[in-house]
């Protein structure tokens, strides 16, 4: 049973337009979640993160949101630029000993278009 | 500094052949994780390790021993290759405990065939 989930494979908006990304979870445990970004022939890279005791966090033009009770966070990204296309994965995490492991959702690739 | 480092960064191997991945980090960071993606797919945690000399099983451990001897060092070892291990394999780091976010490797992107 896949415990993050991106239900979307893709996405395509305008430059200049906000892209939403989002995950759902099943793992009551999960505690803090994140967002990676990856361009193709390279790894993953850290975009933004959110612990359960919050239910935004903030970074330029990158925002996530996190609804516990629907077991559910977005990333925005506004404005949208042609840089941002890449694959969006999902992370969560539990805490306590899980020793920093995370469980990763399949991707979002988005496309910004000019 | 150079973060995380892989090599090889391609490989093709026949079936039943052996190899080892090596990684690499710079940021004296204790904890290290191993990962596969497969086509499509998000990453899958094959084995971690929260420090030298201790080493654990992820979600997908079948076919891959590792090796923590170092605080820098995280070999994969591939022994009996099999198709299915055809992949792209990432190396990542930790800083510290209840640091969640990871630091990743270029990636090594394995055929078996």
């Amino acid at each position: 049973d896949q415990q993050v989930k991106q239900n979307s494979p893709s996405l395509s908006v305008q430059e200049g337009r906000i892209s939403i990304l989002n995950c759902d979870y099943t793992n009551s445990m999960f505690d803090y979640f994140l967002w990676y970004k990856k361009y193709p022939a390279e790894g993953p890279t850290f975009l933004i993160s959110i612990s359960s005791i919050k239910d935004k966090n903030e970074d330029g033009r990158f925002t996530v949101f996190l609804n516990k009770s629907a077991k559910h966070l977005s990333l925005h990204i506004v404005p949208s630029q042609p840089g941002d296309s890449a694959v969006y994965f999902c992370a969560a995490s539990a805490g306590g000993t899980n020793a920093g492991k995370s469980t990763f959702g399949d991707g979002t690739t988005l496309t910004v278009k000019p | 500094n150079a973060g995380v480092t892989q090599t090889p960064k391609f490989r093709i191997l026949k079936i039943g052949q052996s190899m080892t991945l090596q990684c690499t980090q710079d940021m004296n960071h204790n904890y290290m994780y191993w990962y596969r993606q497969d086509p499509g797919m998000g990453l899958k945690l094959i084995y971690y390790s929260v420090g030298a000399g201790i080493t654990d099983k992820g979600e997908v451990p079948n076919g891959y021993n590792v090796s923590r001897s170092t605080t820098e060092d995280f070999p994969l070892r591939l022994e009996l290759a099999a198709p299915s291990q055809t992949s792209v394999y990432f190396c990542a780091s930790t800083r510290q405990h209840l640091s969640y976010e990871q630091y990743f490797g270029p990636g090594t992107r394995l055929t078996v065939t």
